[in-house]
């Protein structure tokens, strides 16, 4: 069971160059999350969705986009990457029936550096 | 808005006990727990969901006050192991299925 699987781990983009970070769980949730977390700092909410085909702005969605097209995938894409994007990204994924009454489940998180 | 963490930091000696408070300015259905060690996720701890909610789990406790819209976690006889930063997110009534996280806690356990 690999639970959240975030790919890739690692990747150093110029500044302009437009990428897609992919976030895949196996455990049949519905909601999905990407956070990003700078250094010594707490997770800020980019997009979230809420089932397949839906999504939603969180705290700081500017410079991002998502789609969720498929209900185990969730992509987050930068269009033009800009050094204030470089980041932790964690992509997490919950059950539940109402609320969040079930935990966030976490990926391994993508180390993404913009020069 | 985050949830207010207190406090920032804390250094505990094997033994000791600690409290971490959360607290928000909106009215809340749930607060998370979590913790975080360097370079790894974030790693699920509890979930309060009622009003006047206390959970355990081992020497690690939290209480949810839904009137004063607060949470504490309580680590008792702390153990080298719960070093790490904590974090606690919560759900509020109006904006509700996603988190909003504090900006944490970081505690350090000496020998």
């Amino acid at each position: 069971n690999a639970g959240v699987t975030q790919t890739p781990k690692f990747r150093v983009l110029k500044t302009g160059q437009s990428m897609t970070l992919l976030c895949a769980q196996d455990m049949n949730h519905e909601y999905m999350y990407w956070y990003r977390q700078d250094p010594g700092m707490g997770l800020r909410l980019i997009h979230y969705s809420v089932g397949e085909g839906t999504t939603a702005k969180g705290e700081v969605p500017d410079g991002y986009n998502v789609s969720r097209l498929k209900k185990q995938n969730f992509l987050l894409g930068l269009e033009s990457a800009a050094p204030s994007q470089t980041s932790v990204y964690f992509c997490a994924s919950s059950g539940g029936t109402w609320n969040l009454n079930q935990p966030q489940h976490f990926g391994d998180g993508t180390r993404l550096s913009i020069l | 808005q985050q949830p207010v963490q207190s406090p920032q930091a804390v250094i505990l000696r094997e033994g000791e006990d600690a409290v971490i408070n959360c607290s928000s300015s909106k009215a809340l259905y749930s607060v998370h727990w979590y913790r975080q060690k360097h370079g790894e996720a974030p790693v699920f701890l509890m979930i309060l969901l009622k009003g006047g909610e206390q959970k355990g789990h081992d020497k690690i406790s939290a209480s949810f006050n839904e009137k004063k819209q607060q949470s504490s976690l309580y680590l008792t006889a702390s153990q080298l192991s719960y070093s790490g930063t904590y974090f606690c997110g919560t759900e509020r009534m109006d904006s509700s299925y996603k988190l909003i996280f504090g900006s944490g806690t970081r505690l350090l356990v000496r020998p």
